[in-house]
This record gives C-alpha cells, sequence and structure tokens, in this order.
C-alpha cells in the first residue's frame, strides 16, 4: 500500500524554527497536509497544498514540496511553546487520506 | 457552524462486550471517514462512506466490527465483541469536496 513516513521526534527552543520532514510514496497524490494534535484531541487541519505547488506560506507556517523527491516540510518560525503538539502528514489520492505516523514536537522554553 | 461530533468522548467496557460510537458529521459533508488511532501511531483507515455508500471498506476487521451511515448524514461504528487489541481513539472525519477533511474529538476506548 501507499506509505506515508515521518521522523519520530523533533525538539526546539523557544523563538526557533522548527522543520518537520514527510516522505510518501504515491506519485498521483492530488493535495498533501499536515495536521496537528494536542493530547487528547482530535486532529486540528492546519494546512495543505495543492500538488502542482512548491511551496505555500500561511503566517509562521511554510510548507515547502518537492514532488520529484515525494517530500513534505511544514516550517514553523518562531515556535511557541502552545505549538508542542503531534504533527500528520497526510497524503490524498482521490478521496483517499493516508496518514505518517506522526512526528511529537517539543518546545523547551 | 458545527465541527464534526462524535459521542461518547471515552469509553470504557469489558472484552467480549458490544460498543458502539456514533459520528454527526459536518453538514453538507458528503464524504464521511472512520479512522483508527493506535497509541503513539497515525490515524489508519477503516472505512470511507460517499454519502450512503461504503466505498472503501477493506480495512475493516468485518467479523467483529460494522458500520452504517443511513440516509447519507450520520454513521455509527459498532464492533461486537470488543477485544482487548481494540483500545484505540476511533476518529470520524468528514469532507465537503476532494481538499479538506475535518476530524471530530474521537473517542476513546479502552477494553478492559
Amino acid at each position: 500500500g501507499e506509505d506515508v513516513e515521518q521522523s519520530l521526534f523533533l525538539s526546539v527552543r523557544e523563538g526557533d524554527s522548527s522543520v518537520i520532514n514527510c516522505t510518501y510514496t504515491d506519485s498521483s497524490s492530488t493535495y498533501l497536509y499536515w495536521y496537528k494534535q494536542e493530547p487528547g484531541a482530535g486532529l486540528q487541519l492546519l494546512t495543505y497544498i495543492f500538488s502542482n505547488m512548491d511551496m505555500k506560506q500561511d503566517q509562521r507556517l511554510t510548507v515547502l514540496l518537492n514532488k520529484k523527491d515525494k517530500h513534505l516540510s511544514l516550517r514553523i518560525a518562531d515556535t511557541q511553546t502552545g505549538d508542542s503538539a503531534i504533527y500528520f502528514c497526510a497524503e490524498r489520492t482521490g478521496n483517499m487520506l493516508t496518514f505518517g505516523g506522526g512526528t511529537r514536537l517539543m518546545v523547551k522554553p | 457552524e458545527a465541527g464534526v461530533v462524535q459521542s461518547p468522548r471515552y469509553k470504557i467496557i469489558e472484552k467480549k462486550q458490544p460498543v458502539a460510537f456514533w459520528c454527526n458529521p459536518i453538514s453538507g459533508h458528503n464524504t464521511l471517514y472512520w479512522y483508527r488511532q493506535n497509541l503513539g501511531q497515525g490515524p489508519e483507515l477503516l472505512i470511507r462512506y460517499e454519502n450512503e455508500e461504503a466505498v472503501d471498506d477493506s480495512q475493516l476487521p468485518k467479523d467483529r466490527f460494522s458500520a452504517e451511515r443511513l440516509k447519507g448524514v450520520d454513521s455509527t461504528l459498532k464492533i461486537q465483541p470488543a477485544e482487548l487489541g481494540d483500545s484505540a481513539v476511533y476518529l470520524c472525519a468528514s469532507s465537503p469536496a476532494v481538499r479538506l477533511a475535518f476530524f471530530g474529538q474521537g473517542t476513546r476506548l479502552t477494553v478492559v
């Protein structure tokens, strides 16, 4: 089946930038997403990018897509303690959404 | 506008008992998903509905799991009988079209 991979853990200091990476295998993905999950909560859609774009910026969030390498990244500028959560990337093919295993972001004050 | 609503939020049952989860998607969303999220992992699709039709249920353990979406709106997911390994968070999501999927808060099931 299709696969989405993420590193498990990232630790940054407050005020630094965070970069969370994701790789996927399905070349026919139409959209790619970043979701945030705080403890005990559901998944909150943060941002998404269409597969024919290579960058999207939304306030502190920057999504970069390298379609050739099937690599997606999420950059969070000026990371705050409230950004501590698990971040999931997901790819859509048709109406199928496939998720990675999540990256736990820890922000140290 | 209300988001995706799931109930209950938490459920603790003994093994071999039945359990049911309910999902009310965002109004007008034709696509509804049920995902299972095990501890420390990403969500895995159990079943996807387009309106009232289950179009992808290949990952649903059909010997004990069942789902329905009557009238193409609310959906229920049932497990009978529950096993210890079914302990997880069950997430419902809905989508209006190709782009976006919105998730509910999930139901955390603990089977003891």
